[in-house]
């Protein structure tokens, strides 16, 4: 069975900070991994996926995330928090295989202080 | 190019009503999914549609059902409300299963 952690309900940095979300996961086969946002009283909204190829992953707004697959992780980092990315944070996987369908971590608020 | 449209964006029902949400995918992408969005239980799956097929289901009783036309529109039905089945629900469209997901605004089901 597949399934997602996000270790941290919450996680507070100040603005200019480097900022870490952090994600591990567990699947049979090979796993799609993605993060997505959500913004207050708004759908989510894609950030970034690691299919395959190389484990550093760039995605929007500035974001990147690591695959590491020795230790099943995906967390997501930035290198300079700003006080517009204060959100709710979340981490999906998908096996590799149509008998499977998205599983979605239980979210990281993300608090970036002026 | 147009997101993900769901209707209606509101609404309440009581108890032992039945309710139909609808969703329209972006343009070309033929997977959609619905999610059920919730404080505590976070976003749980409920199904996937490819090309009018169910593809997957989620661990939902019977009362929640769904389908998916030859346009690619989608409609989930919810057959004697509870309670509990008030909830945010998200429908996400992509260009099939294992792409990235794009969601909708979402219906927010009031039960009383």
């Amino acid at each position: 069975a597949q399934s997602v952690a996000q270790p941290e309900d919450q996680v507070n940095v100040a603005e200019g900070n480097p900022l870490t979300v952090k994600c591990t996961y567990s699947v049979s086969g090979n796993p799609y991994l993605f993060w997505y946002v959500q913004y207050p009283n708004r759908g989510l909204q894609f950030l970034l996926k690691y299919i395959t190829g190389d484990n550093l992953v760039k995605g929007s707004y500035g974001f990147e995330a690591e695959f590491n697959k020795s230790q099943t992780s995906f967390h997501l980092k930035k290198p300079s928090a700003l006080v517009s990315d204060s959100a709710l944070y979340f981490c999906a996987v998908r096996e590799n295989n149509y008998g499977q369908n998205f599983v979605f971590g239980p979210g990281t608020r993300l608090s970036v202080l002026p | 190019k147009a997101g993900v449209t769901q209707t209606p964006r509101y609404l309440i029902k009581t108890r032992g009503q039945q309710v139909t949400l609808s969703c329209s995918p972006i343009s070309g992408h033929r997977s959609v999914s619905w999610y059920q969005q919730t404080p505590g239980q976070g976003l749980q799956f409920l199904f996937e549609y490819f090309s009018e097929t169910q593809r997957n289901k989620g661990n939902f009783p019977g009362r929640f059902s769904g389908r998916q036309f030859s346009n690619s529109r989608s409609e989930m039905n919810v057959s004697t409300l509870e309670l509990g089945d008030s909830a945010l629900y998200l429908c996400a469209s992509s260009l099939d299963s294992f792409n990235e997901q794009f969601f909708g605004p979402g219906t927010r089901l009031t039960v009383l």
